[in-house]
């Protein structure tokens, strides 16, 4: 059965703090990997990760995809309270369909 | 990018009653999704839909449920006979290009 599971499930930090999130997975037929941040409503697109070892990076967050051991890490670096929100992983597949996994709630106190 | 527009933002219904949600993507893109979230939890997979048929659906997904895209632009879920359990924020979601999904901003369905 396929797996995403996220890693932790909820963090608080202070403005400033530097934050990684992890999602490991276990699916097949895996195409890519990507990242998104909901806040109030719907999720909205971070990152798509589909090689290994290549970072992507936007501004303050960045991301990367290790293939063979299946799993993603996503920075956070000098974090604003704007940055609270849950982060969802979601593997693709190759047939273009997504799951997602649980979410990181991050809280980012002034 | 354009955004996808899904209507209502909120619909209260009974228990058992049927509800019909809205997703106006642009047109010309063939892959389209549900996906549905209950309160506190994780955004789950209901049905893809691709070139005006279904082409994969969830354990969710099941009789009560259908998709239909009637006019060739709007793009509906439909749930015959509403159940408490139903109760949850349903997005429709369109395939882009270069970067994953685009997720309309969802109908909140409050089934009492």
């Amino acid at each position: 059965e396929d797996k995403v599971v996220q890693s932790p499930l909820s963090l608080v930090v202070h403005e400033g703090d530097t934050v990684t999130l992890n999602c490991s997975y276990e699916v097949t037929n895996f195409r890519s990997l990507l990242w998104y941040k909901q806040e109030k409503k719907a999720p909205t697109f971070l990152f798509m990760l589909t090689s290994s070892g290549i970072e992507k990076k936007s501004g303050r967050l960045s991301s990367i995809l290790d293939k063979k051991e299946l799993f993603s890490i996503l920075n956070i670096t000098a974090t604003q309270t704007g940055d609270s929100a849950v982060y969802l992983c979601a593997p693709r597949y190759n047939n273009n369909d997504m799951r997602f996994g649980a979410g990181t709630r991050l809280t980012v106190k002034p | 990018e354009p955004e996808v527009t899904q209507t209502p933002s909120h619909q209260v219904t009974q228990m058992g009653q049927e509800v019909i949600l809205r997703c106006v993507p642009i047109s010309n893109h063939l892959y389209f999704y549900w996906y549905r979230q209950i309160l506190g939890q994780k955004v789950e997979f209901l049905v893809s839909f691709y070139n005006n048929e279904i082409s994969e659906k969830s354990e969710i997904f099941d009789d009560q449920f259908s998709v239909e895209r009637p006019d060739g632009s709007n793009f509906t879920l439909k749930i015959r006979s509403t159940k408490l359990e139903d109760s949850a924020m349903y997005f429709c979601a369109r395939q882009a290009p270069n970067y994953g999904y685009t997720f309309g901003s969802g109908t909140r369905l409050t089934v009492v």
